[in-house]
Order: structure tokens, then C-alpha cells, then sequence
């Protein structure tokens, strides 16, 4: 089993900041199969990133992923209102699918 | 577009069973997997398993092996989740994801690109 490990676990920042999201994985995530996620109170998650750096439809560009291997990064470039949210990392190169702790980003 | 439209909350005592359903719209669903997610109050997300819409060939977490089944009708576009022997653990969120695509003869990894809305399952005596 592939385990992930988000840090920080909670990142205060205001909106129009960077933020800078990381997942560690305890193996190589092959083709780089990791996909970041954005969850709200009540809501189901969305997919941001899929393939560590390719944007779902429809999600804004200052959204990007980035790393390989065992690291890898989320990056918010300007935090808009409606980011503050917690964000997971996946990996689904092989079973069990596991995620990340999560990381949640509120307002400072 | 794409729907996954997940059975309504249930209640349940412990010892008993609970089956969720997810119907589908929007696209082949043979041509895809399902994966079940779950998460209990104030967690985080839990990788449940996944069964492909083809021939139900199914994954399961290994600490759920044994209690819990996925199915598949693609008559109605729709799969299930079981779950047995239920504990107060058990009670949280269980969502489905479309996962995984076919092609070619061979099912290719894939992120959970569309969510059902989340069925609440509550274990309590």
C-alpha cells in the first residue's frame, strides 16, 4: 500500500496569496497516477488535478500541479474566496487507492 | 453530462447490513469503473474499492475484505455498494466516483473524475 502524507495540515493565508500544497508518497507513484482534490462542508469532492498536473475541466488556471515520483505539489497562485477549502491527494496507480490526511487552507 | 446519483441516508442498528446504490447517466457505463470513498464525520476520505462496469471485476481494501461486495446492473447503469456486520465505525459518508476507463481490451487507471452526492449511513443502537 502506497502511502500519502500531506503537509502542512492546516495553511493560513489571505486571499490573493500563494499557496503551496505538498504530498509525500511512501513508493514511486507510477505514471505519476496522483490527483488533488477540493473539498467543502457537505459538498463532495472535486477534481482538480489529475496525472499530477493536468487540470480537470472547467477548474480555473491558478490551479497547477506539479512533482513525480514521490513528491509531488499543489499550487493555488492566488487564493480566491472561494479556495478556502481542504484539499487531499490521491494515488490510483494501484489498490488500494489511498489519500492523503488532507490539508486545509483557511483564512488568516 | 455526467451524473452519479447516489440512494438516500440510512439508519442502521450494528450487526446489520446496508446497500447503497449509484445510478449513472451521461455516459457508457460499461466503458468505465465505479469506486466506493467513504468518510466519517470530521475525517478524512477512505478508499473503499472499485468494480469495473464491464465485467465486475472488483478491488477491495483489505480491511474490508469479507463484509463488504460491490455489483454492478448495467441494465439500469447503476452499482452497489454492501456493507455487513456494521459498527458504530462504520458510519460516515459513502460516496461513488466514476474510475478507471476501458479500452482496447485492457481497463486503464483513471482519477474519480464525477461524485455522487454521498449517501449518510448511520450505525447506532
Amino acid at each position: 500500500e502506497i502511502v500519502l502524507t500531506q503537509s502542512p495540515a492546516t495553511l493560513s493565508l489571505s486571499p490573493g496569496e500563494r499557496a503551496t500544497l505538498s504530498c509525500g508518497a511512501s513508493q514511486s507513484v507510477s505514471s505519476n497516477y496522483l490527483a488533488w482534490f477540493q473539498q467543502k462542508p457537505g459538498l463532495a469532492p472535486r477534481l482538480l488535478i489529475y496525472d499530477a498536473s493536468t487540470r480537470a475541466t472547467g477548474i480555473p488556471d491558478r490551479f497547477s500541479g506539479s512533482g513525480s515520483g514521490t513528491d509531488f505539489t499543489l499550487t493555488i497562485r492566488r487564493l480566491e474566496p472561494e479556495d478556502f477549502a481542504v484539499y487531499y491527494c490521491q494515488q490510483y496507480a494501484i489498490s488500494p487507492g489511498t489519500f492523503g490526511g488532507g490539508t486545509k487552507v483557511e483564512i488568516k | 453530462q455526467v451524473h452519479l446519483v447516489q440512494s438516500g441516508a440510512e439508519v442502521k442498528k450494528p450487526g446489520a447490513s446496508v446497500k447503497v446504490s449509484c445510478k449513472a447517466s451521461g455516459y457508457s457505463f460499461s466503458s468505465y469503473g465505479i469506486s466506493w470513498v467513504r468518510q466519517a464525520p470530521g475525517q478524512g476520505l477512505e478508499w473503499m474499492g472499485w468494480i469495473s462496469g464491464y465485467n465486475e471485476i472488483t478491488k477491495y481494501v483489505e480491511k474490508l475484505q469479507g463484509r463488504v461486495t460491490m455489483t454492478t446492473d448495467t441494465s439500469t447503469s447503476t452499482a452497489y455498494m454492501e456493507l455487513r456486520s456494521l459498527r458504530s465505525g462504520d458510519t460516515a459518508v459513502y460516496y461513488c466516483a466514476r474510475a478507471g476507463y476501458y479500452s482496447g481490451g485492457s481497463w486503464y487507471p483513471g482519477a474519480l473524475d464525477y461524485w455522487g452526492q454521498g449517501t449518510l449511513v448511520t450505525v447506532s443502537s
